[in-house]
């Protein structure tokens, strides 16, 4: 079974409006990290935000919030007030275990998302 | 602030060649990932290091070799090379000894060529 799943491979988005990107896991692990990435087509691998498994609020980082729904397993990143700059690549990851545990990043399939002006 | 460094940034190489990917990690992170993505593809693990020792292995083939210096930092040795080894390689950096989102910082990546 895929341990992330990314049903979009491409979304499309008026400038300055908000978009959703799905993410859906699958782990049995009780400590787990969840992640999103940007990767615009320079191929550099930008880091955007970071939810933990036993984190109460919804994390967000600028334009960028991260809804969380554990008894669902999933983690959609929202990206609000789109920008030109935002279309690229978008990976969801997640690391099984403890934060410092040295584990690896299983990344989902991406989603492309495209921002019209 | 210091980053992880790839270096070289680009390589092309010919069928059957070897090549040496090299990373510095984030001055005291103590363990190193790589992964390699193919062309549309997201990046899949390779193997990881923590503390020079090999910490976990993934998918990556006999003919690649790692491992990572007494100065934390780390190469990837590919020998035998193939047309589709061409991929994009990226190395992670992060640190046991912190609780917070550590497997966040990647290098830049190199992007290998094989012709």
């Amino acid at each position: 079974a895929q341990k992330i799943t990314q049903t979009q491979p491409g979304m499309f988005v008026q400038e300055k409006e908000a978009v959703t990107l799905d993410c859906t896991y699958d782990t049995s692990d009780q400590s787990y990290g969840l992640f999103w990435y940007k990767q615009p087509s320079s191929g550099e691998m930008i880091f955007l935000i970071y939810q933990g498994s036993y984190d109460e609020q919804n994390a967000t980082e600028g334009r960028y919030s991260l809804n969380f729904q554990k008894a669902r397993k999933s983690a959609n990143l929202v990206i609000s007030a789109s920008q030109l700059g935002d279309s690229a690549m978008y990976f969801c990851a997640m690391r099984e275990g403890l934060a410092g545990s040295a584990r690896q990043l299983t990344f989902g399939s991406g989603t492309q998302l495209t921002v019209l002006p | 602030a210091a980053g992880v460094i790839q270096s070289p940034r680009h390589l092309i190489k010919e069928k059957r060649e070897t090549a040496t990917l090299k990373c510095y990690p984030i001055p005291r992170h103590d363990t190193v990932y790589w992964y390699q993505q193919g062309p549309g593809q997201d990046p899949q693990f390779l193997i990881s290091f923590y503390e020079k020792m090999q910490s976990d292995k993934g998918s990556i083939p006999d003919r690649f070799s790692a491992q990572q210096f007494s100065d934390y930092h780390s190469e990837l040795n590919m020998s035998s090379l193939e047309l589709g080894d061409s991929a994009l390689y990226f190395c992670a950096s992060s640190s046991a000894l912190t609780s917070e989102n550590t497997e966040a910082f990647f290098g830049q990546g190199t992007r290998l060529t094989v012709v």
